[in-house]
C-alpha cells in the first residue's frame, strides 16, 4: 500500500506570511497532484507534476516534486484570506489512475 | 459545462437504516469514482467504473456496500445496514478516461446516529 503523509496537520498564519506544506512518501508515484478543497465542496485540482525535480508556479503557489519522485511541496508566498482551506496531495502509483491521497493540510489565513 | 452532481447533499439517519447516494457524472466522461473522505482525512477510493464496468472494487466493504452504474452514466452507492463507523463525506468524481484528471462533486455528507 503506497502512503502519502502530509505536514503539518494545521496551519494558522497572519496574512503576508509564508508557508509550506509538504508531502512525503517511501514509495515513487509516476505523478503528483495537489488539491485545495472548500467546506461543503469536493477537491479541486491545482497542478499535477510528473518529472523528478519538477518546479510549478501557479502565481503565489509554487509546487516541486522531488527528484526521487517520493515527495512534494507547496509553497505560498504571502498568504492571503482566500488562500483558506483544506490542501491535499494525491499520488498516481503502480495501479494505473488510481489516486492516493495524504490525510490533508488544514490552512487557515487570518486578515 | 455542468459539473458532477450529487444528491442528497446531508443525509442523516439512525444506524441499521439503509441509505443511497446518486452521482450524475459530468457528460461523456468514462471513468466515474467513488470516494469517502472522514473527518479530517483525505478521500479514500471506494470503487471505480470504467463506463458500466467495476474495475476497482477492492476498498468497498461487500457486506453492506453496493454499487452500480446503469447504462455508463449515473451511478447510485448504497449502504444496507449503515453503522455509526460509516459517517463521512461520500465524493464522487469523474474523469474522461483513466489516469486522466478527475472532477469531484460536492459530497454526500452521511450521518448515522
Amino acid at each position: 500500500t503506497q502512503l502519502l503523509e502530509q505536514s503539518p496537520q494545521f496551519l494558522s498564519i497572519q496574512e503576508g506570511e509564508n508557508l509550506t506544506v509538504y508531502c512525503n512518501s517511501s514509495s515513487v508515484f509516476s505523478s503528483l497532484q495537489w488539491y485545495r478543497q472548500e467546506p461543503g465542496e469536493g477537491p479541486v485540482l491545482l497542478v499535477t507534476v510528473v518529472t523528478g525535480g519538477e518546479v510549478k508556479k501557479l502565481k503565489r503557489l509554487t509546487f516541486q516534486f522531488g527528484d526521487a519522485r517520493k515527495d512534494s511541496s507547496l509553497h505560498i508566498t504571502a498568504a492571503q484570506p482566500g488562500d483558506t482551506g483544506l490542501y491535499l496531495c494525491a499520488g498516481t502509483g503502480t495501479s494505473y489512475g488510481k489516486l492516493t491521497f495524504g490525510q490533508g493540510t488544514i490552512l487557515t489565513v487570518h486578515p | 459545462e455542468a459539473g458532477v452532481v450529487q444528491s442528497p447533499r446531508y443525509k442523516i439517519i439512525e444506524k441499521k437504516q439503509p441509505v443511497a447516494f446518486w452521482c450524475n457524472p459530468i457528460s461523456g466522461h468514462n471513468t466515474l469514482y467513488w470516494y469517502r473522505q472522514n473527518l479530517g482525512q483525505g478521500p479514500e477510493l471506494l470503487i471505480r467504473y470504467e463506463n458500466e464496468e467495476a474495475v476497482d472494487d477492492s476498498q468497498l466493504p461487500k457486506d453492506r456496500f453496493s454499487a452500480e452504474r446503469l447504462k455508463g452514466v449515473d451511478s447510485t452507492l448504497k449502504i444496507q445496514p449503515a453503522e455509526l463507523g460509516d459517517s463521512a463525506v461520500y465524493l464522487c468524481a469523474s474523469s474522461l478516461e483513466m489516469d486522466n484528471e478527475q472532477f469531484f462533486g460536492p459530497g454526500t455528507r452521511l450521518t448515522v446516529l
